[in-house]
């Protein structure tokens, strides 16, 4: 089974900081790698994925992410933040398509809670 | 597209009532889970749907916990009899495939038993 640790579980930044949350995976076989966010009374949505391919993905608002397969993680970056990025970021795994049936479902981190300070 | 929708939005009830949380996935999509979220345990993955048929209910908490897709467009988790410990939100998500799809989620249904 997966299971996803993400490092910090409270951030707090000023506008413009860079921001680099980490995240961490534990699985043996193939991996989908997702970061989603949650704004204050907002559904979770997608930020950006991996799956296969170019290991720096770029995402919505800014974001990006780099898978490291030699060290299971899967850390989201931003090089400025904005006040606006205040939210909940989770990130997770799902079994990669050569796994077999079974196993669509996603493994999530305890999450991130960013505040951005204007 | 109106997006996933669940209902209630919020449910209070009292320890030992049956609790039926409802979902609407997004038109065409193949993929249906149940996800609850709490303080201690975070995102939780409980079951999964594929074209109606239940692929992976594993982590149902316990034989308390049911969920049906009579059809395409619905889904319901049921809790009988509910616990205070059940207390959660839970969120209903969809996606056009497995694996690497994105899910879209609804906004949850935020669930307090006394």
């Amino acid at each position: 089974a997966q299971s996803v640790s993400q490092h910090n579980h409270h951030v707090i930044l000023s506008e413009a900081a860079s921001l680099e949350l980490g995240c961490n995976y534990s699985y043996g076989g193939t991996v989908n790698l997702f970061w989603y966010v949650q704004y204050p009374g907002q559904h979770l949505q997608l930020l950006l994925k991996y799956f296969s391919g170019d290991p720096l993905v770029k995402g919505i608002k800014g974001f990006e992410a780099e898978f490291i397969k030699s060290k299971f993680s899967f850390n989201l970056r931003k090089p400025s933040v904005q006040w606006s990025d205040t939210a909940e970021y989770f990130c997770a795994v799902s079994a990669g398509s050569y796994s077999g049936g079974g196993a669509d479902g996603l493994t999530f981190g305890k999450g991130t809670h960013l505040i951005i300070q204007p | 597209d109106a997006g996933v929708i669940q209902s209630p939005r919020h449910e209070v009830t009292e320890m030992g009532q049956e609790v039926t949380l409802r979902c609407k996935p997004i038109s065409g999509h193949d993929y249906l889970f149940w996800y609850r979220q709490t303080m201690m345990r975070g995102l939780e993955l409980l079951i999964y749907f594929n074209n109606n048929v239940p692929i992976d209910d594993s982590g149902m908490p316990e034989d308390r916990f049911s969920a049906k897709m009579p059809n395409a467009s619905f889904s319901t988790l049921k809790i009988q009899p509910s616990e205070p410990r059940d207390s959660a939100v839970y969120f209903c998500a969809s996606s056009e495939g497995g694996g690497n799809y994105e899910q879209f989620f609804g906004p949850g249904t935020r669930l307090t038993v006394l």
